[in-house]
């Protein structure tokens, strides 16, 4: 029983290209985020949405848009992608903002690769 | 600024030895700082957080604000250790993580 599921875990595609990855959650929790680690294992926070509102930004450029159609989704969608784009993004759900107690629940990450 | 440093990208340590993960962060404020762990092929998950002051899997973790760290500890090491080890501290409505260690336990 999948608790944070990302699809797709892994997407090859060309520069200049349009891409989604799609995350879900059946835990029932309100916050949602996407982080993005990079080649050195780095992981960094892009955007967390609470109760479907955008509650973090972090200097994503804004070829990169997230959407919460409801509490349970949130997914990523990346125009123009371009070389440094290529890492593996993080879809992760908390109760309230940080977790609450800081707990956060990760999806299985998908890695993307930009050609 | 908010900052969690892990100064070691990859810690090699014998089977049965102690193990030491250090952290150290840089916060105004009364600081949350957890521990998560990624075993190969599963999710990052957390491991321990130091309001709980709680043992796992053998593992602790002693928050110092005079040294500003919060280093992980296991007296004996265990094969099943190995994995990638991220120090993480909450700001205000976020976390942030380190740069994470990779821990490898040598039989």
């Amino acid at each position: 029983d999948t608790a944070v599921s990302q699809t797709p875990k892994y997407l090859v595609t060309q520069m200049g290209n349009d891409k989604s990855i799609k995350c879900e959650q059946n835990l029932g929790h309100d916050t949602m985020y996407w982080y993005k680690q990079d080649s050195k294992k780095f992981l960094k926070i892009m955007f967390s949405y609470n109760n479907k509102e955008l509650i973090i930004n972090e200097t994503v450029p804004n070829r990169f848009s997230p959407k919460s159609p409801d509490k349970a989704h949130l997914n990523l969608h990346i125009n123009s992608l371009e070389l440094g784009d290529s890492a593996v993004y993080f879809c992760a759900s908390s109760h309230g903002l940080a977790g609450g107690g800081g707990e956060l629940f990760f999806g299985e990450g998908s890695r993307l690769t930009v050609l | 600024a908010q900052r969690v440093t892990q100064p070691e990208k990859l810690l090699s340590v014998f089977k049965g030895a102690p193990v030491e993960l250090k952290c150290n962060y840089s916060y105004s404020g009364s600081p949350e700082l957890f521990w998560y762990v990624q075993y190969s092929r599963q999710r990052l998950q957390l491991l321990l957080r130091h309001i709980s002051r709680e043992s796992i899997k053998g593992f602790t973790a002693d928050l110092n604000k005079g040294e500003t760290s919060f280093h992980l500890k296991k007296p004996f090491a265990q094969e099943e250790d190995s994995a990638m080890y991220y120090c993480a501290l909450r700001s205000g409505d976020k976390i942030i993580f380190g740069k994470g260690t990779r821990l490898h336990i040598l039989p």
